[in-house]
């Protein structure tokens, strides 16, 4: 069974500040892997999907990395600004389904 | 083009009562999942389906059944409901080709059982 693990669990940071946001997984046979954001009381939205066979994906300010083989992933998020304020999950995806770690809660402060 | 959509928003039960949460998506997608969270956790599987007349047991399948009354449509039935399947509750759908694709997730559903 999949165990994703994802730290630190919440994060406080200035506005401006970069974010590196840490997910680790247990079975590295993945397909590949996405990040969401979650807002307070919604749904998820993706925001970057990595395949196993690439090392990073990035869209904007975002950068996600992957190590297939020491099972783990990295999001980076340049320039933080208040609207950043979320949930981040990460989920790798084998045998066609996704597991989820718990998630870390950014707060930007501005 | 709504993606993937969800019915009701809210609902609250009492023990022992049944309901059916509902989910269509528009992308004309093969694959279509129900997850569930609870507080301080990630989303878990319920159920999924592969494709259309296709459906298989998630992490957490007790209590649940599940109907995929077409390629748009995917139903999670609660038979009698318990204050344990508290929870939001997401559909999620993706293509599946000879690789897995990104999965879109529709607003959820926020059930409370009393």
């Amino acid at each position: 069974k999949q165990e994703v693990t994802q730290i630190p669990a919440a994060l406080s940071v200035p506005e401006g500040e970069n974010l590196v946001l840490n997910c680790s997984f247990t079975d590295s046979a993945i397909y590949n892997l996405q990040w969401f954001r979650q807002d307070p009381g919604k749904g998820l939205t993706s925001l970057l999907l990595i395949q196993s066979s690439q090392r990073e994906q990035t869209s904007g300010r975002l950068n996600a990395s992957l190590d297939k083989s020491s099972g783990r992933s990295t999001l980076y998020i340049a320039a933080s600004q208040p609207g950043d304020s979320a949930t981040y999950l990460c989920a790798p995806n084998d045998d066609y389904k996704l597991s989820f770690g718990a998630g870390t809660t950014v707060t930007v402060r501005a | 083009n709504a993606g993937v959509t969800q019915t009701p928003k809210f609902q609250v039960l009492k023990t022992g009562q049944s309901m059916t949460l509902q989910c269509a998506q528009d992308m004309n997608h093969n694959s279509m999942y129900w997850y569930r969270q609870d507080p301080g956790m990630g989303l878990r599987l319920i159920y999924y389906s592969a494709s259309e007349g296709t459906t298989d047991k998630g992490e957490v399948p007790n209590g649940y059944n599940v109907s995929r009354l077409n390629k748009r449509e995917f139903s999670l039935r609660l038979e009698s409901a318990a204050p344990s399947q508290t929870s939001v509750y997401f559909c999620a759908s993706s293509e599946l080709g000879a690789l897995p694709y990104e999965q879109y997730f529709g607003p959820g559903t926020r059930l409370t059982v009393t």
